[in-house]
């Protein structure tokens, strides 16, 4: 296992569309992350998940925004009817229960025309 | 919203010079964490310091954290053209996700 795989890297689509980013963590870990990085700032929390379950969202995951990690393996992140202000990087991370760091992919660019 | 705030906000020194970045954080934590970016990618973790820690080294890196003022630091020692990137400090508060500062931009000079 190689680590954070994100897919694609990079994205542009035209406002209105539907994007779904997807992401494959470590295998050995049960907890996937999805974080948000605009220009100039530090990732912002989106949502998690502990194997299937999602346990916790947060208030910058509007309605148009859905998350699944279907088996527990890897998650799609999906944005429907995407704004301007969707542009950012979207991150996935993974780690294990207890205590440790992230492993983060590489991201996915998102750009809204 | 983010947690933590970085200190300076920009840094550019020479190489072999050593760079010190603050963080400060709202609330009370489990742990914090210094990652690095490099631009346009994603986060590499470095360093974990528990709330119960006040100083821990790896390699080049020294962090220290002090719980009374809601601080940490992260020292670069010697440092190379190849550590320029942003770092960030993260707090874990509740043993679930980590909130991100606004993280420092480090430039080193060759």
């Amino acid at each position: 296992d190689t680590g954070v795989s994100q897919d694609p890297r990079h994205k542009i689509t035209k406002r209105g569309q539907n994007v779904t980013f997807r992401c494959d963590p470590i295998s050995e870990h049960n907890r996937l992350y999805w974080y948000r990085q605009t220009l100039g700032q530090g990732p912002e929390f989106l949502t998690y998940f502990q194997n299937e379950a999602q346990l916790e969202k947060s208030r910058l995951l509007s309605d148009r925004f859905s998350a699944e990690r279907p088996k527990g393996s890897f998650s799609t992140l999906e944005i429907q009817r995407t704004e301007q202000g969707d542009s950012a990087m979207y991150l996935c991370a993974s780690r294990s229960t207890g205590e440790g760091g992230y492993t983060f992919g590489s991201g996915t660019r998102l750009t809204v025309v | 919203s983010q947690q933590g705030e970085e200190d300076p906000q920009a840094l550019s020194i020479q190489e072999g010079e050593n760079a010190t970045m603050n963080c400060s954080y709202k609330t009370s934590i489990n742990n914090l964490q210094w990652y690095r970016q490099n631009s346009g990618r994603g986060l590499v973790h470095l360093i974990l310091i528990r709330s119960n820690e006040r100083e821990k080294h790896s390699g080049r890196l020294r962090v220290t954290l002090d719980t009374s003022k809601k601080s940490s630091s992260l020292l670069i020692t010697a440092s190379r053209a190849a550590d320029t990137a942003s770092y960030f400090c993260a707090t874990d508060n509740t043993g679930n996700q980590f909130y991100f500062g606004t993280g420092t931009s480090l430039t080193v000079i060759p």
